[in-house]
């Protein structure tokens, strides 16, 4: 069964950097998946795509902070120079044909 | 830029029905695969449908035989109806837009995200 695992919380503090990270389930090692940023009391937003390969491709007006990487079945979100407004919860998602499946989410708090 | 934008949400009782719509704009609708994500009370994204352009449709369990999902391409709008409604479809319902269907297939991720249109079910 397709499945994505993110650790429920993250805190780094302003200015550092912070990576989350993405567990693809056994067997699925080779999916891509996409990150989703949604800050407090708004809609999710697209960050990039991350293939197995760990290239990334990101989403319209995305800052060069955001970066994506892969190693195995995780996928990985780094955020540099971190700043207030990046305090949100990240949300990874991975597909099989129509179907989508999302991780529980990360709440990166920013100290 | 685009632009997605749901409407139809409200309070409902359960065992009721609603029907969700999307307006896209600032994009070829018909290009696109279509999606419906919904996100309960400080609960994380749940996705519920998918539609491409071929007739292939797919839905979550939790609302397989309930909710359908349609769009119609000379309107640039998609549509959840939801029927049978329960307490716990209580959410935020998001619509969202896929990739080019002709560029990178009928599945992917979600590139761009409506605003959501809250559904309550209560008595």
């Amino acid at each position: 069964q397709l499945v994505v695992t993110q650790s429920p919380s993250a805190s780094a503090s302003v200015g550092a950097s912070v990576k989350l990270t993405c567990t693809l389930s056994s067997g699925h090692s080779n999916y891509g998946i996409a990150w989703h940023q949604q800050q407090p009391e708004k809609g999710p937003r697209f960050l990039m795509i991350v293939n197995s390969g760990g290239g990334h491709i990101k989403g319209d007006g995305i800052p060069d902070r955001f970066s994506g990487s892969s190693s195995g079945a995780e996928r990985y979100l780094t955020i540099s120079s971190l700043q207030s407004e990046d305090e949100a919860d990240y949300y990874c998602q991975t597909w099989d044909s129509g179907i989508q499946v999302f991780g529980g989410g990360t709440k990166l708090t920013v100290l | 830029q685009v632009q997605l934008v749901e409407s139809g949400g409200g309070l409902v009782k359960p065992g009721g029905s609603l029907r969700l719509s999307c307006a896209a704009s600032g994009l070829t609708f018909s290009d696109y695969y279509m999606i419906w994500i919904r996100q309960a009370p400080a609960k994380g994204l749940e996705w519920l449908s998918y539609i491409g352009n071929g007739g292939d449709i797919y839905y979550a369990d939790s609302v397989q035989g309930r909710f359908t999902i349609s769009r119609d391409n000379s309107k640039n709008s998609l549509y959840l109806q939801m029927n049978n409604l329960r307490a716990e479809d209580t959410a935020v319902y998001y619509c969202a837009r896929g990739r080019s269907i002709a560029r990178y297939g009928n599945s992917g991720p979600n590139e761009y995200w409506g605003q959501g249109s809250l559904v309550t079910v209560s008595t």
